[in-house]
């Protein structure tokens, strides 16, 4: 019963270096979506998506790329890592339908110095 | 636009204290309405949802009840323990087309419960 999976759990990046994020989930959801927290700010969506081949835009999406080749997996890729990314990130996936909970997973913290 | 409103924390109780989380929304129609909850090194999970009116949600003896008169849906446990110790989230989804990426989260209330 893995759920949603992310990784890394724990990654300290310089500035202007890029990396991904990983997440995947095997509850054969169509929605899956990346989401950053930060103190005092909540959850803010990054970008998400309604099934393989589909991608949108959330509400702070500047310096983060997806992409959506399989139902499974969601990579966040961060460009050219910049301190202002320094955050928690939390990938969540969910059927798709208004009344349908989103599942998170444990998430990655990223430190950009 | 759809927002979530829930009352600013910390909040410290002793355990086997009453809770109440106020939690406050602006929709139009009929939202479906949830509680996550996160517990520290976690992500954030379901806790109770309510989809209409008058609906109660409940779960691990939390319930919220979705007043729409008072566009509200707060939390409450009558006997907290440590391990209720958390942050909170109060959520809605609007009865628009479309469906998770719609999802509105309040800012989170964190709970310390101490012995």
């Amino acid at each position: 019963n893995a759920g949603v999976t992310q990784t890394p759990k724990f990654q300290v990046l310089k500035t202007g270096q890029s990396m991904t994020l990983q997440c995947a989930q095997d509850m054969n959801h169509e929605y899956m979506s990346w989401y950053r927290q930060d103190p005092g700010m909540g959850l803010r969506l990054i970008h998400y998506s309604v099934g393989a081949g589909i991608t949108d835009q959330g509400e702070v999406p500047n310096g983060y790329n997806v992409s959506r080749s399989t139902t499974e997996d969601f990579p966040l890729r961060l460009l050219s890592a910049a301190p202002s990314q320094t955050s928690v990130y939390f990938c969540a996936s969910s059927y798709q339908g208004y009344n349908s909970p989103l599942h998170f997973g444990n998430g990655t913290r990223l430190t950009v110095t | 636009g759809d927002s979530v409103t829930q009352m600013e924390g910390p909040v410290t109780l002793s355990e086997e204290a009453f809770l109440t989380i106020n939690c406050t929304y602006t929709a139009t129609g009929y939202p479906s309405l949830f509680w996550y909850v996160q517990y520290p090194g976690e992500g954030l999970q379901l806790l109770l949802k309510a989809t209409k009116a008058d609906d109660k949600g409940s779960n691990k003896g939390f319930e919220a009840t979705y007043r729409k008169e008072t566009t509200s849906f707060h939390l409450e446990k009558g006997s907290v323990q440590v391990s209720d110790s958390a942050v909170y989230f109060c959520a809605l989804s609007p009865q628009t087309q479309g469906g998770s990426e719609k999802l509105v989260f309040g800012k989170g209330t964190k709970l310390t419960v101490n012995p």
